[in-house]
């Protein structure tokens, strides 16, 4: 069964700090990784997007890792600031369909 | 910038009403989709929507579920009959192409069945 799972399962970090989240996952083949961050009551916001072959892509202060040998990501974090403060998901897409997989999620809170 | 527009952002229905989700997805995007969130659950699929048909559905969405793009902007989901567990956050995204394209989501329409 398709599955994507993370953690920890929340975090709380102080400002200023970095922070790296773990995402797990059982799909294959899968044609693409992706982080997404969700505000509470917010629609997902696309993070960064990785195919099957990249090992690494960076958004600002977001940095994703793909080891699609042991089938794990990560999501770090640079230097946290209080918006930082949401949900991170990551998003498992199957190859050959466009439904995305989702994971549980890690609750990132971010304190002064 | 562009984005998908999610109407009503909060519905509350009594139950075996039917209630009509609308969405506006990004205007050149070609690939609509429909999710739902449980409150406390994760994400999960519900349905794709390509060349005016359903491409993909999940388990989920049975027959008390239906979408159509009736007018070229608008992109509905139609539950017939609402049961005390569909309430649940429902996002509409859509994407220029399909797989590895980046998929935008709404803001959400939260749905509370009584």
């Amino acid at each position: 069964k398709n599955q994507v799972e993370q953690s920890p399962q929340s975090l709380i970090i102080l400002e200023g700090k970095n922070c790296t989240l773990q995402c797990n996952y059982t799909v294959s083949p899968f044609s693409n990784l992706r982080w997404y961050k969700q505000d509470t009551g917010r629609g997902p916001v696309s993070l960064t997007i990785m195919t099957f072959s990249e090992n690494t892509k960076s958004n600002g202060r977001y940095t994703a890792t793909l080891d699609a040998d042991t089938k794990q990501s990560s999501l770090h974090i640079t230097a946290s600031q209080l918006s930082d403060s949401a949900s991170y998901i990551c998003v498992v897409i199957p190859y050959n369909t466009d439904k995305l997989i989702f994971g549980t999620g890690t609750r990132l809170q971010v304190f002064p | 910038e562009p984005e998908v527009t999610q109407t009503p952002s909060h519905q509350v229905t009594q139950m075996g009403q039917e209630v009509i989700l609308r969405c506006v997805p990004i205007s050149n995007h070609l690939y609509f989709y429909w999710y739902r969130q449980i409150l406390g659950q994760k994400v999960e699929f519900l349905v794709s929507f390509y060349n005016n048909e359903i491409s993909e559905k999940s388990e989920i969405f049975d027959d008390q579920f239906s979408v159509e793009r009736p007018d070229g902007s608008n992109f509905t989901l139609k539950i017939r009959s609402t049961k005390l567990e569909d309430s649940a956050m429902y996002f509409c995204a859509s994407s220029q192409t399909a797989g590895t394209g980046e998929l935008f989501f709404g803001e959400g329409s939260r749905l509370t069945v009584l």
